[in-house]
This record gives C-alpha cells, sequence and structure tokens, in this order.
C-alpha cells in the first residue's frame, strides 16, 4: 500500500547524541519535505528536495541535515542533539510539479534531555 | 512577508451549530490556499483546496482576494468534525512546492 512512513514515532534522548529521524514513501514521488513543529505552533518547513541528490534547507534554520540518495528514503539527521531541538518532526512527500498535494507522515515526536 | 494567520487557537460549538474557522493571509501574489486537518491520533491530511471548489465532509471554503481570507466553514457541525484545522497557503511560481502553515485552531464539536 502507498504510504509514508516515519520512525521512530517517539524518541527521548540526551544532550549530544547523534541522531537519525528515518522517512520512508512509497508513493512513487519526486518531492519530499521535512517540517518541524513546536507545541501550539505552526509548522516550519526545514529541508526539502526535489528528487535523489537534491537537497535544499528551508525556511526555518535548523542544525539537522538531510541527504536524498535514494528516491524513497528521506532521512533527517542531528549530529548533536541539545534540548532546543525538542519538537515534533513531520515528513511529506508530492508528486513533480507545482500542484502536487502533500501527503504527511504520522511524525517524530523528538524531546532532548 | 509571507503569512497565514488563524486568529482563533479553540473553537467549540454544539453539534447541530454552524461552524466557520478564519483563516487570513499575507501575500502579494496568487496564492494557492489550503485546509488541512488532524483527526485526534492520525496525521494530518488534506481536507480541501480552493483551486477544486468542492465541498468535502460538508465544509467549504471561499478564496476572498480583497479580504486576504479563506475561512472554512460548515453549515451543521458534527462531532466527527472535531479536530486541529491548518490553513496554509502555497506561493505561486515557485517550483518547490512548500507550503506556509498558520498556527491551527482546534475544533471540538460538543454534543
Amino acid at each position: 500500500e502507498a504510504d509514508i512512513y516515519q520512525t521512530p514515532r517517539y524518541l527521548v534522548i540526551g544532550t549530544g547524541k547523534k541522531i537519525t529521524l528515518e522517512c520512508s514513501q512509497t508513493m512513487g514521488h519526486d518531492k519530499m519535505y521535512w517540517y518541524q513543529q513546536d507545541p501550539g505552533m505552526e509548522l516550519h518547513l526545514i529541508h526539502y528536495s526535489y528528487g535523489v541528490n537534491s537537497t535544499e534547507k528551508g525556511d526555518l534554520s535548523s542544525e539537522s541535515t538531510v541527504s536524498r540518495i535514494r528516491t524513497e528514503h528521506f532521512p533527517l539527521t542531528l549530529e548533536s542533539a541539545r534540548p532546543s531541538h525538542t519538537s515534533q518532526y513531520l515528513c511529506a512527500s508530492s508528486e513533480s510539479g507545482t500542484a502536487g498535494t502533500q501527503y504527511f507522515g504520522p511524525g517524530t515526536r523528538l524531546t532532548v534531555l | 512577508a509571507q503569512r497565514v494567520t488563524q486568529p482563533e487557537k479553540l473553537l467549540s460549538v454544539f453539534k447541530g451549530a454552524p461552524v466557520e474557522l478564519k483563516c487570513n493571509y499575507s501575500y502579494s501574489g496568487s496564492p494557492e490556499l489550503f485546509w488541512y486537518v488532524q483527526y485526534s491520533r492520525q496525521r494530518l491530511q488534506l481536507l480541501l483546496r480552493h483551486i477544486s471548489r468542492e465541498s468535502i465532509k460538508g465544509f467549504t471554503a471561499d478564496l476572498n482576494k480583497g479580504e486576504t481570507s479563506f475561512h472554512l466553514k460548515k453549515p451543521f457541525a458534527q462531532e466527527e468534525d472535531s479536530a486541529m484545522y491548518y490553513c496554509a497557503l502555497r506561493p505561486s511560481g515557485g517550483a518547490t512546492n512548500k507550503l506556509i502553515f498558520g498556527t491551527g485552531t482546534l475544533l471540538a464539536v460538543q454534543p
């Protein structure tokens, strides 16, 4: 079944740890996105990708990095987690072209102690 | 600056009452506007988009360029409409297909 997956769903980790949030989609979409959402706040785009080997930073500055080696996979990495990184991270994908609807994954809720 | 404003964090109505979730935007061009919804324990999903001009689950939204608004309306609220609603804007002419979201309104429909 075509879907977009995120793991882990919840992560509690100590300061200074390296973490990778996984995002995979079986939708066949070229474009993928990472949004960050603090409680009660709007979603902010932090990374996006047009396709393989294409990544760009979004509107909100983030210390995280992303990679797009395979079409279906768009992981997000924090080299050294800090409490300020505590947030919800949502992955999304869409078809090529500007008219494509964005489909969202279930999200990863990250807490850095 | 591109911005989406949802002035109400919480909107509580009784079942059968009309609902209007407010959304105002700031954008100099011709945007595309969307409403996304997140039901309890579910993921964020598209509810409707202004270019489709369709009614989904009884909800409609009309783009008012003069008032830069895209309010979401439903004549008779149902308990299953209780959810978090986000208004979003996609700037025109961009290749990224990025969305700019509002802070969301929690709709609570009381029995």
